[in-house]
């Protein structure tokens, strides 16, 4: 167990609809940050908060939004969902500015269908 | 253009083998650099990182990796590799300038498989 939680671990839904993935960071951590890990295009940044607020964007579509609420869990909203979004989402935590390293927790498997 | 490059999408190598998997990155400065292993159904752990000093870094699990600066490398080798090592392997880097924030930019991964 890292001490990252991502729920839920599989999730199946259809075309157009809307899911909210969710992460609670490591104890003592303040930066979150969400992966998007497919076959094509591998591990992708998404977005980073750091206690609360947006510090980074990486390629995140418009249809995905994320947030970092006050007990620093953070969720990721990806709305109007395609074929394309079926991938694994992954959210890593670290202490600062992540420069150390991160520590991941073990992924959500979106399937769209 | 910056990017990490892992060459070799796919190594078998027997048990007991040595083992070399290798990582190319290309960045102005050099990026802070780290090794994550990833089981399959399972998340990234943490093999090693390299940040300064000595250029050859120990890891969990009898990984090491050694940094060269000369050639923008920073392969990851095991002296002898057991079954349960089998795994993807990824090589991630963190840009060392002001603007990176931090985030770890990833390679595409090189997939290991042992031959009993």
């Amino acid at each position: 167990d890292s001490g990252v939680t991502q729920t839920p671990k599989h999730l199946i839904t259809a075309t157009g609809q809307r899911v909210t993935l969710r992460c609670s960071p490591r104890s003592g951590d303040l930066s979150v940050y969400w992966y998007q890990q497919s076959l094509d295009q591998g591990l992708q940044f998404l977005i980073q908060y750091y206690n609360g607020e947006e510090r980074a964007k990486g390629n995140i579509l418009e249809r995905f939004s994320a947030q970092q609420f006050p007990d620093l869990h953070s969720e990721l909203n990806l709305s109007s969902l395609e074929l394309g979004d079926s991938a694994l989402y992954f959210c890593a935590s670290s202490s600062g500015q992540g420069y150390y390293g991160y520590t991941f927790g073990s992924g959500t498997r979106l399937t769209v269908v | 253009a910056q990017s990490v490059t892992q060459p070799d999408i796919h190594i078998t190598v027997s048990e007991g083998a040595s083992l070399e998997l290798r990582c190319n990155y290309s960045y102005g400065a050099t990026p802070y650099l780290f090794w994550y292993v990833q089981s399959p159904g399972q998340g990234l752990q943490l093999l090693l990182k390299y940040f300064s000093g000595d250029t050859l870094v120990q890891g969990i699990k009898g990984f090491e990796a050694e940094f060269k600066r000369s050639q923008s490398s920073f392969n990851l080798r095991k002296p002898s590799v057991h079954w349960s090592d089998a795994a993807e392997y990824f090589c991630a880097v963190v840009p060392a300038y002001g603007g990176s924030q931090g985030n770890l930019i990833f390679g595409k991964g090189t997939k290991l498989s042992v031959k009993p």
